[in-house]
């Protein structure tokens, strides 16, 4: 079972939009991190929150963490054609692992 | 510096066989984990080594098996393959934190397509 789900299932966006997507998760938590996967290579790491984040921006990605709702959102600014590619959520609790979502599938329209 | 490599890339199998997947990690990296793909859905955790010893395992049968080498090279072994196993095998390096807690940044390969037939 996944610990994660992201909201939306895919989004579909013109260049130079932003796009925001969503992930809630079910247990506490150290740290949360997104990825990115272009066509079913493999993951590529964007930016990792930890617990007693609540924000935190790199470039045009910008991260919220809201702890007490168990949800996160990650915006992409400005986006571009190679922007498309599908977005995961990950949480890591105390153990050996990440948990991962079930992915948002963005395209990006030029 | 080379990233985390694994062979082979894209593999068919039938019902009944025997894969072993193999994973390098990035110089320097003492920790390898292994991730399943099932098309359309996220990355399920298998294993997770450190310094040749198991430290983590997730919900998978026995018929997955892996081990680490001391050059810190890793093996994922899948014996009676299912229809159900034919997946995207990830493998992934990291530099573990104080404790060996696996929740920093993981660093992925490309991956190994297994199809099973």
């Amino acid at each position: 079972s996944q610990q994660g789900e992201e909201d939306p299932q895919a989004l579909s966006i013109q260049e130079g939009e932003n796009a925001t997507m969503n992930c809630s998760y079910k247990t506490s938590i150290n740290n949360l991190q997104w990825y990115r996967q272009n066509s079913g290579r493999g993951l590529v790491h964007l930016i990792l929150i930890r617990s007693n984040e609540r924000e935190k921006h790199s470039g045009r990605l910008r991260v919220t963490l809201d702890t007490s709702k168990k949800s996160s959102s990650l915006l992409i600014t400005a986006s571009r054609a190679a922007d498309t590619a599908s977005y995961f959520c990950a949480t890591a609790s105390n153990d050996y692992k990440l948990s991962f979502g079930a992915g948002t599938t963005v395209t990006v329209r030029a | 510096d080379a990233g985390v490599t694994q062979s082979p890339t894209h593999l068919i199998k039938t019902r009944g066989q025997h894969v072993t997947l193999r994973c390098s990690p990035i110089s320097g990296h003492k920790s390898v984990s292994w991730y399943q793909q099932v098309l359309g859905q996220g990355p399920q955790f298998i294993f997770q080594y450190y310094e040749k010893e198991e430290r983590g395992r997730g919900n998978f049968p026995d018929r997955f098996s892996a081990r680490q080498f001391p050059n810190y090279s890793s093996e994922l072994n899948v014996n009676a393959l299912l229809l159900g196993d034919s997946a995207l095998y990830l493998c992934a390096s990291s530099l573990l934190s104080a404790g060996g807690l696996n929740t920093g940044e993981l660093f992925f390969g490309e991956g190994s397509r297994l199809t099973v037939l």
